[in-house]
């Protein structure tokens, strides 16, 4: 059974840091991209972060580019998101999502599994 | 304009069928979507991948009264024998190459 298990959100000040996990288990974890999507509270769902398999290509949406930073750790089943300068619209739902292929583009680039969801919430 | 587009809402009566729609813009017509699931207060569920001849493949655990379909730019999701619980929000989504990977902007169905 697959499983993403998000952690790591919180309340945050606006300038502030944090570090998301999601771990994952039930599939070859070294085989398929991973993302972190998000939901701002009322809206739709909105792509933040993706990594392809082996950690060697990763994409930002425009809004967190040279805040966010995606990284994976193969050996751990494990992806990363390190936000910093955070902001009051960076406040979500942090969604981890499995990508069905190894990179974003083609027949594989649909995500089949999601997690449960971790909420990060940036005011002062 | 968006690489997907759908409508933001939509409504059919208990046990009837309602057929959601996600249009893909020029230049992206063959490309295949997926569908996903979004229930009040939950997390969102993969239902399936729809290409662009019309096959389409499953979630795990997803009902037969889900099926996709498609015509040139358009990618469908009929629910049909609508149960209440297949209120929901459904969000078409694909892959792009400035957004890598790409939501529509969501479908509220509402079960009357």
């Amino acid at each position: 059974e697959v499983q993403l298990l998000e952690s790591g959100g919180g309340l945050v000040q606006p300038g502030g840091s944090l570090r998301l996990s999601c771990a994952a288990s039930g599939f070859t974890f070294s085989s398929h991209a991973m993302s972190w999507v998000r939901q701002a509270p009322g809206k739709g769902l909105e792509w933040v972060s993706g990594i392809s398999d082996s950690g060697g290509s990763t994409y930002y949406a425009n809004s967190v580019k040279g805040r966010f930073t995606i990284s994976r750790d193969n050996s751990k089943n494990t992806v990363y998101l390190q936000m910093n300068s955070l902001r009051a619209e960076d406040t979500a739902i942090y969604y981890c999502g499995k990508s069905a292929g190894r990179d974003y583009y083609g027949s594989g680039s649909h995500f089949d599994y999601w997690g449960q969801g971790t909420l990060v919430t940036v005011s002062s | 304009q968006p690489v997907v587009t759908q409508s933001p809402s939509a409504s059919a009566s208990l046990g009837a069928s309602v057929k959601l729609t996600c249009t893909l813009r020029s230049g992206h017509s063959s490309y295949a979507i997926a569908w996903h699931q979004q229930q009040p207060e939950r997390g969102p569920r993969y239902l399936m991948k729809v290409n662009s001849d019309g096959s389409h493949s499953k979630g795990d655990g997803v009902p037969d009264r889900f099926s996709g379909s498609s015509s040139g730019a358009e990618r469908y999701l009929t629910i049909s024998s609508l149960q209440s619980e297949d209120e929901a929000d459904y969000y078409c989504q694909t892959w792009g190459t400035d957004v890598r990977w790409v939501f529509g902007g969501g479908t509220k169905l509402t079960v009357l």
